[in-house]
């Protein structure tokens, strides 16, 4: 079964501290991982995928199939980071059903 | 292009009754998935379309269903509401081509329910 854990429900930073928002998942095939953000007001979006090896306004994840953690970092905080984060997860066959975890808020402090 | 809307924005209604949510998908998308979003549950999945046909379902009673007209708007139903439905549902497309179906979801701006 796909599960996707976010330990915390709340972090909240000064203005340019580091950030990390965790993500533990379980899967038992090889998964896609996503991080979405929903901004206040705003519509739920995509910030970033793994299988896409980016960064979204300094946000980066790497995907640890180790530990099977797709943890969110950015190195220093910003004001408009403020935002629900949700760690989701997928199998790789174009038919699987994206699992989100519950979500993480995310204060940044002036 | 627009994005994905939903419709009615907010609902209430009270325990028994029942509840249509329409969802209108980005123009060229085909794949339209539901989800149920509560503070204590957080996002959770409902059911997915593609092309009229459901893909996939989620953990829900058979109270809930949807379905997708061939134009790719979808609906769900809920029947016979209870307390616990409230909730935020949302609605969000993809451009379904080949693989990686969820690479990217664009989601609506959701209905808020509300059952008395």
């Amino acid at each position: 079964a796909q599960r996707v854990t976010q330990p915390e429900k709340l972090l909240s930073v000064f203005k340019g501290a580091p950030v990390e928002l965790k993500c533990n998942y379980s899967y038992s095939g090889s998964p896609e991982l996503f991080w979405y953000v929903q901004y206040s007001r705003q519509r739920l979006q995509l910030l970033l995928r793994h299988i896409s090896r980016e960064s979204i306004k300094g946000f980066t994840a790497d995907l640890n199939k180790g530990e099977t953690s797709f943890h969110l970092k950015k190195p220093f905080a910003q004001e408009e980071d403020s935002a629900m984060y949700y760690c989701a997860l997928s199998g790789r066959g174009g038919s699987e059903k994206l699992v989100f975890g519950k979500g993480m808020k995310l204060t940044v402090n002036p | 292009k627009a994005g994905v809307t939903q419709t009615p924005r907010y609902l209430i209604k009270t325990r028994g009754q029942q509840v249509t949510l329409s969802c209108s998908p980005i123009s060229g998308h085909r794949s339209v998935s539901w989800y149920q979003q509560t503070p204590g549950q957080g996002l959770q999945f409902l059911f997915e379309y593609f092309s009229e046909t459901q893909r996939n379902k989620g953990n829900f009673p058979g109270r809930f269903s949807g379905r997708q007209f061939s134009n790719s708007r979808s609906e769900m139903n809920v029947s016979t509401l209870e307390l616990g439905d409230s909730a935020l549902y949302l609605c969000a497309s993809s451009l379904q081509v080949g693989r990686g179906t969820n690479e990217k979801l664009f989601f609506g701006s959701g209905t808020q329910l509300s059952v008395l």
